[in-house]
């Protein structure tokens, strides 16, 4: 079955900086992949979504690449700022069209 | 507009009592998802609702588990007989038609559930 691995140790960037998370998965590569937001106590917040046949997408200060040879995602906030501090998420498509299979999070602090 | 909302935000139960909790959705979304997080983990699917289809109970992790939606309202997730590795924040969300996972899930704040 599918599974995700995420980074469990905390990433702590100075701020100003560029952080670098990371999701990997083991199986298929999915027809979508999901970057979250979430702080603690709160629902996850979406924030990107990237196909399959998409390289790379951007947000604002946020840029999310897709390899599917390499079987791996990667999210990267530029200009951090210590209110991008929180747990991020990934999730990608499951079995049906409507469920995701998610990541435990890399929780990610911003030093001033 | 108000987002998804769930009550109780958290709830401490005895091992073996019964707990209901509730999710309303936002407004006009027609499906909607129950997960559970437990800590240091991602989130499992529950159970998905969407309009007046069957829900999708794959994820259930037993009979102790189920969950009702009243039309494209209020649910509410039943736990029956609790036992101590349910505790975890179970989480809610609503998305517009949840045809597919580009639309948008919407969370809730989540209930946190400790049984002792």
């Amino acid at each position: 079955s599918q599974k995700i691995e995420q980074n469990s140790e905390a990433l702590n960037i100075q701020e100003g900086k560029t952080a670098t998370l990371t999701c990997n998965y083991t199986n298929y590569s999915p027809a979508y992949l999901q970057w979250y937001r979430q702080d603690p106590g709160r629902g996850p917040v979406f924030l990107l979504l990237i196909r399959e046949n998409e390289k790379e997408k951007r947000k604002e200060r946020l840029k999310v690449t897709f390899d599917t040879t390499l079987k791996q995602s990667l999210f990267h906030i530029t200009a951090s700022q210590p209110a991008d501090s929180a747990t991020y998420l990934c999730a990608l498509a499951g079995d049906s069209n409507y469920q995701l299979i998610w990541g435990a999070g890399t929780k990610l602090i911003i030093k001033p | 507009g108000a987002g998804v909302s769930q009550s109780p935000s958290n709830k401490v139960t005895e091992k073996g009592k019964d707990v209901e909790l509730r999710c309303d959705p936002i407004s006009g979304h027609t499906a909607l998802y129950w997960y559970r997080q437990r800590l240091g983990q991602g989130l499992e699917f529950l159970i998905y609702f969407q309009g007046n289809s069957a829900p999708d109970k794959s994820g259930l992790p037993s009979d102790r588990f189920s969950a009702e939606r009243t039309g494209e309202s209020v649910s509410t997730l039943t736990i029956q007989r609790t036992q101590q590795e349910d505790s975890a924040v179970y989480l809610c969300a609503s998305s517009l038609e949840g045809a597919d996972i580009t639309d948008t899930q919407y969370f809730g704040p989540g209930t946190r559930l400790t049984v002792l």
